[in-house]
C-alpha cells in the first residue's frame, strides 16, 4: 500500500500566484480531509470529502481557497491568487467511513513569497 | 465551545525520564480517542488508539495510554524516554462524527 500521495512535496510561488495541491488517497478509503499546519495556529482541517462530497467546508480561510474531488482516487485544494500569509504545510488525509483512523500524507510545503 | 485540550505545549526531559502528556475534551456520548506523533519533518502517525474495552490502551515504541471518561481524559504515557521519541504529539478525538478534532499538540524535547 502506497497511502496518501501528496504532490507537490515542496512549493515555492510569488504573491499573487495560484497554487494546485494535490492528493491521492488510499484505495478503498472514502473519506478525504484537507489540513493546514502553522506554527502560529498549529493543525486546522480545512475541508473533507465523504464519498468525493463536500461534507464540511467551514475550516476553510476564505473565497481564495476552493478544494474539489473529481473522483474516489483524485482531490485537489487550490488558491487563486496566493499570499504570503497562506504559506504553511498541507497535509491530505483519508480513511474509511466509520473507521475513524486518519492516515496522513507526507504534506506540501508551501512558500508564498 | 467543544474542544480537545493539550495544557502542556512543551515538556523537555532528559533520556531515561517518565513522560506523562495530558489530553482533555469537552465532548459528551461516545467517543474515540486518538494519540498521534509527528517526527520533526514528517506527517503525523497513528501511536494509538481507543474505540472500546481496556481503558488502558498500549501503542507503538512503548507509549500508552488511559482512558478515563469521569474525567474526559485520555493522557500518554511512556515509563523511560528516549531521544528519538523528541517530535510533537497530538490528541484527536472523534466525537460520532466522520472527522477527527484535534489539540494543539505538545511538542516534547528530549535531551540526551
Amino acid at each position: 500500500d502506497a497511502g496518501v500521495i501528496q504532490s507537490p512535496r515542496h512549493e515555492v510561488t510569488e504573491m499573487g500566484q495560484e497554487v494546485t495541491l494535490r492528493c491521492k488517497p488510499i484505495s478503498g478509503h472514502n473519506s478525504l480531509f484537507w489540513y493546514r499546519q502553522t506554527m502560529m495556529r498549529g493543525l486546522e482541517l480545512l475541508i473533507y470529502f465523504n464519498n468525493n462530497v463536500p461534507i464540511d467546508d467551514s475550516g476553510m480561510p476564505e473565497d481564495r481557497f476552493s478544494a474539489k474531488m473529481p473522483n474516489a482516487s483524485f482531490s485537489t485544494l487550490k488558491i487563486q491568487p496566493s499570499e504570503p500569509r497562506d504559506s504553511a504545510v498541507y497535509f491530505c488525509a483519508s480513511s474509511r467511513t466509520g473507521a475513524n483512523e486518519q492516515f496522513f500524507g507526507p504534506g506540501t510545503r508551501l512558500t508564498v513569497l | 465551545a467543544q474542544s480537545v485540550s493539550q495544557h502542556n505545549h512543551h515538556v523537555i526531559l532528559s533520556e531515561a525520564a517518565s513522560l506523562e502528556l495530558g489530553c482533555n475534551y469537552s465532548y459528551g456520548g461516545t467517543v474515540n480517542l486518538f494519540w498521534y506523533v509527528q517526527y520533526p519533518g514528517q506527517h503525523l502517525q497513528l501511536l494509538l488508539k481507543y474505540f472500546s474495552g481496556d481503558p488502558l490502551v498500549k501503542g507503538i515504541k512503548g507509549f500508552e495510554a488511559e482512558f478515563i471518561k469521569s474525567k474526559f481524559s485520555f493522557n500518554l504515557r511512556k515509563p523511560s524516554v528516549q531521544w528519538s521519541d523528541t517530535a510533537e504529539y497530538f490528541c484527536a478525538v472523534n466525537p460520532g462524527a466522520n472527522n477527527l478534532f484535534f489539540g494543539t499538540g505538545t511538542r516534547l524535547t528530549v535531551i540526551p
